[in-house]
Order: C-alpha cells, then sequence, then structure tokens
C-alpha cells in the first residue's frame, strides 16, 4: 500500500498509565526501525527488527520500554508506567532489507505525538 | 560511538541563490551518510545518501551534498533555493555492521527559511 502508518497519531495519557503504540509498514519490508524525536532534537534511535527478532534494542531508555513484532510486519511500542519525560513524537521507520546499497532506504511514517501529563 | 553535528540551528537564504546546510560526523569507521527533510506535521523524507563512490551525491528536488573524508562534513547544498525548501533538515549516519545496517544517529536538525 503506501507509506508506513503510525496510529494513534496523537495519544494523550496520565503519569503511571500504560500505552501502545502501533506502527504498519510498507508491505515487504523486514527491517522496522523505532526512533523518539524531543522537542528540539533530531530523532534518537530507540530499537530495530529485522523480521521478528529485535536485531538491536540498545536505544531503549529503560526496562518500561519494549517492542514487539510478532508476525514480522505490524509492530507495537509498550511503554510500562509513563512519566512525563516519555511526551514525544515516537517515530517508525520501514526499509526493504537491511542492507546498506543505493537502492534501500529508510522510509519514516508522520510519528505519534505522546504527551504525559 | 558516532556523533553528528549541524552547527547552525537556522540558515536563511533569499529564494533564487544558493545554500548549503553544514554537517559534520564522527566514526570510528567508514561512515554511510543521510539527508532527511522534515516538513511540519509529516515525517520525515529521504533526500540522499553517501554510501560509496562519487563523493558528490545528488538526491531530490535539486540538492547535492559532498562528502569530504578529510574535513569529516557532509554539507547538504543546492545551486538556487525556492521558497517551498523551507523546512527542517536532518543529516544522519549509520554504520554498517555484521548483516546489514544499525538505526540512524540524527542531527540536531537545521531549519532552512527561504526569504522571497
Amino acid at each position: 500500500g503506501a507509506g508506513v502508518s503510525q496510529t494513534p497519531s496523537n495519544k494523550v495519557t496520565e503519569k503511571g498509565k500504560y500505552v501502545e503504540l502501533r506502527c504498519d509498514p510498507i508491505s515487504g519490508h523486514t527491517a522496522l526501525y523505532w526512533y523518539r524525536q524531543s522537542l528540539g532534537q533530531g530523532p534518537e534511535f530507540l530499537i530495530y527488527f529485522q523480521g521478528t527478532g529485535a536485531a538491536d534494542d540498545s536505544g531503549l531508555p529503560n526496562d518500561r520500554f519494549f517492542a514487539v513484532r510478532p508476525e514480522g510486519s505490524v509492530s507495537t511500542l509498550k511503554i510500562q508506567r509513563t512519566e512525563r519525560g516519555d511526551s514525544a513524537v515516537y517515530l517508525c521507520a520501514s526499509s526493504l532489507t537491511r542492507t546498506l546499497n543505493i537502492k534501500n532506504i529508510q522510509y519514516f511514517g508522520a510519528g505519534t505525538r505522546l504527551s504525559v501529563l | 560511538a558516532q556523533s553528528v553535528a549541524q552547527p547552525e540551528d537556522q540558515v536563511n537564504v533569499a529564494e533564487g541563490n544558493p545554500l548549503t546546510v553544514k554537517c559534520t560526523y564522527s566514526v570510528s569507521g567508514n561512515p554511510y551518510l543521510f539527508w532527511y527533510v522534515q516538513y511540519p506535521n509529516r515525517g520525515l523524507q529521504f533526500l540522499l545518501k553517501y554510501i560509496t563512490g562519487d563523493n558528490l551525491v545528488k538526491g531530490s528536488y535539486g540538492f547535492e551534498a559532498e562528502f569530504n573524508k578529510s574535513q569529516t562534513s557532509f554539507h547538504l547544498k543546492k545551486p538556487s533555493a525556492l521558497v517551498s525548501d523551507s523546512a527542517l533538515y536532518f543529516c544522519a549516519v549509520s554504520m554498517y555492521s555484521g548483516g546489514g545496517a544499525d538505526g540512524l544517529t540524527f542531527g540536531k536538525g537545521t531549519h532552512l527559511i527561504i526569504q522571497p
């Protein structure tokens, strides 16, 4: 279909609550990446998947953050016991593979704006 | 650890003039360099990338960038700016390890403002 789809586009929650953010990558893309963009900053890498497995989760800030991709397509980023500092735009990207070549690039979704009150 | 610096928070250029948005990087190995553009309330859009080969890379919308290994720079350029080029520009670097690319490391971004 079209590009990378992220839902919801906006999420407002209260401190301490649990949230799930969804990413639907471009059909056929095997690599999927999550980033977090705080106000006035560039995106910050969180985790990426190759297929169903998390190939690198070194960017997750702490154990309150977790992501899954059970069938190798849609991914969900889960945040437990949300804190005000988690407020940011969460971006998802997908690419055909992880291979670096001229044709393979990361395509980004519009993001989910998370506000923790 | 790899890092990217975009030394200018904002660049102002008159329409029709050439533009340059600066980027320098720091990596321990061979870098793979990217430029993305972000319009308000929209996702990042890919402009161009350097993997290997010619140091001058041409991308979308008439943009180009020059890889300079000795100066560890990858500045974005365009010969003649358009008002529609006004947006937030991000430089990014990736390392290639094992089976493929790691996540991108981005700079803080540079606001490009083209004045009519």
